[in-house]
Formats: structure tokens, sequence, C-alpha cells
């Protein structure tokens, strides 16, 4: 079955104990993003990446990192959480190419990861 | 830079109605994609349409229908036929196709659809 999964789906930590959200798929897809959802704020992008070891600035990066170092592993880091990364993060992937009619370029999203940094 | 306005915070309707979720959005580039995404309260989210900035005709997949007005630079979702299963929140987001953001996911605010029996 063709999937993005996330790990862990539930967390609750503390103040600066690092902590990493990984993400998979198998779907070949060479771009992957990160997302992290707040009320009131819709979907904001954290990091994004095209391609193995091309990895880039989303919207929102401060106080996290990413790394691609394979094509099917995008994962997130927290190297010291703060209350203010309480969110509901999701990772997303497509094929970098798209165009009508048989790839819109939709993105393929994991089941999300709830994050409560105490 | 991109910008997705979703104007209903919330929206109810009745079982069996049509309802219209607004999307309007701005950007300057010419080619550029539409979605709109269904998050239940379960959390997921589910891809429902896609409408691209040239598309001649209105996108449409079963009860969904993307209301795409390019002029005015909307993209109203309109589900037909309203059913309990619909209540969730909705957004919309758009994809520039050129340019320094090729290929950036921007996404709105959310709408979350109410309905009752």
């Amino acid at each position: 079955e063709a999937q993005v999964t996330q790990n862990p789906r539930y967390l609750i930590t503390v103040t600066g104990k690092k902590l990493t959200v990984t993400c998979s798929q198998n779907m070949n897809h060479e771009y992957m993003s990160w997302y992290r959802q707040d009320p009131g704020l819709g979907l904001r992008q954290i990091y994004y990446s095209m391609n193995v070891e091309v990895t880039d600035k989303g919207d929102v990066p401060e106080g996290y990192k990413v790394s691609r170092k394979e094509k099917r592993n995008f994962p997130l880091i927290l190297e010291s959480p703060s209350p203010n990364q309480t969110s509901l993060y999701f990772c997303a992937s497509r094929f970098r190419r798209f165009g009508q009619p048989t790839n819109t370029g939709e993105l393929f999203f994991g089941e999300g990861s709830r994050l409560t940094v105490l | 830079a991109q910008k997705i306005t979703q104007t209903q915070p919330g929206m109810f309707v009745q079982e069996k109605e049509a309802v219209t979720l607004d999307c309007t959005y701005d950007t300057s580039d010419p080619s550029y994609g539409l979605f709109w995404y269904k998050q239940p309260s379960s959390g997921e989210m589910i891809f429902l349409i896609y409408q691209g900035s040239y598309d001649q005709q209105n996108a449409t997949e079963g009860r969904y229908s993307l209301n795409f007005q390019k002029a005015r630079k909307s993209a109203n979702l309109v589900i037909s036929a309203s059913q309990l299963g619909d209540s969730a929140m909705y957004f919309c987001a758009m994809r520039a196709d050129r340019g320094s953001t090729l290929g950036r996911l921007y996404f709105g605010r959310g709408t979350q659809l109410t309905v009752w029996p």
C-alpha cells in the first residue's frame, strides 16, 4: 500500500530534550516536506526537500532541522524543543515533476504526529 | 508572496443540501494549481480535488466540484448532497508552478464544516 509513515504519532516531551520525528514514504517520491498545523493558522511549511541531499527552508524553519540522506526518509529534528513547538506535524511527499492528466502533483500526507512540549 | 484566504471559519449545512466553501488566492504566477483537502476529526489529510490554472473546465470528483473563477482568483469548493460524514475541516491550497516558489504548496486557514441531520 502506498503510504507516508510518521513516527511517533503522539509524543509528550519536556523543554530541551532533543527529539526526532521520522517520516518514510514508499512511493519513490523525490519531493518531501514537513508542515505544522496550529489552530486558526492552517498548515505552514517547515522544510522541504526536492531530492536526496537537497533541502530548503519553508516559512517556519526556526528551531527545526531536517536531513535527506535517502530518498524514502525525511526526519524532522527538534534539537531543543520549546513549548511553542507544541503542534500537529505532517510529513508529505509527491513526485518532483507533475503534469496533467496523470499526475496533478498532489501531496500525499502522513497521518500526523501530535507533539506536546511541556 | 502566495496567499490563500478562506473567509469562513465555520459553516453549517443540513444533510442532503449543497454547500459552498469559499477560497480566494493571490498570485502573480500565470501557472499554478489549486487543491482542496479534507481533514476529519481523526486528523488525516485527504485529497479531494485539483484544478490547474489553464484548465478550461471546472474540476469535478463525485459530489465535489471546484468553482474556478480565474479573473476573480477564486476556487470555491461545492459539495452537493451533504452527508454527515462530510463534517470536517476543509483546506484550500495553491501550488505555484513557476518562479522562486516552484512546487511549494500554500494552505489557507481552513473552514470547519458541520453537517446536521
